[in-house]
């Protein structure tokens, strides 16, 4: 079945640093990613999505790149702030699977 | 517009015992989908509902089980609770399809079996 692997499990950066979070995926039929970020004692949001038609989306401080090729797909979030501390979680969807897959997550520190 | 709305938030439950959660999406959203969520192995995949079908199972026991109603509101139940079933369960739904679309979650209810 699908498997998505989330690296690195924890992330800490200096505010004011970039941070990269990678996915790799296994279904090549994969065609949504969806990145969600969960607050500590919150629910999961979803702060950007791709689809497979585009390799790259940015919102703001925010940046998803996707290499359908390779399979892989990244979050790049620049000028980070103590406010972007939490876990995001990748995700992948299959049209049809009526399912969405997510990575173990990955725990970001901003330290101020 | 409401959110995803799960009830109870916090249950307390004994080994053998079943439980039953309840979760109503935000209106107009008729796929609803179930997630457990531990420290240990993230979110995973209950099932997927959408105009009362169970279109997606994941890898859980039979004792996990689920329905949708024609409102859209879902429940989902588990039997002869083990240790191992404390969890948060997250509820989520989304416009069109959950595989195409952005989820929208509750705030869960949180399960502890003793």
């Amino acid at each position: 079945g699908e498997n998505v692997e989330q690296h690195p499990s924890t992330l800490s950066v200096q505010e004011g640093d970039s941070a990269v979070i990678k996915c790799t995926y296994s279904d090549s039929a994969s065609n949504y990613f969806p990145w969600y970020k969960q607050e500590l004692g919150k629910r999961p949001q979803l702060i950007i999505d791709i689809r497979s038609n585009v390799g790259e989306k940015k919102d703001q401080r925010i940046a998803v790149t996707l290499n359908k090729t390779a399979k892989h797909f990244s979050l790049h979030i620049t000028e980070t702030q103590p406010e972007d501390s939490a876990v995001y979680f990748c995700a992948v969807c299959v049209t049809g699977g009526f399912k969405t897959i997510f990575g173990a997550g990955t725990r970001l520190f901003v330290k101020a | 517009k409401a959110g995803v709305t799960q009830t109870p938030r916090y249950l307390i439950k004994t080994r053998g015992q079943q439980v039953t959660l309840s979760c109503s999406p935000i209106s107009g959203h008729r796929s609803v989908s179930w997630y457990q969520q531990t420290p240990g192995q993230g979110l995973q995949f209950l099932f997927e509902y959408f105009s009362e079908t169970q279109r997606n199972k994941g890898n859980f026991p039979g004792r996990f089980s689920g329905r949708q109603f024609s409102n859209s509101r879902s429940e989902m139940n588990v039997s002869t609770l083990e240790l191992g079933d404390s969890a948060l369960y997250l509820c989520a739904s989304s416009f069109r399809d959950s595989d195409n679309s952005p989820l929208h979650f509750g705030n869960g209810t949180r399960l502890t079996v003793t």
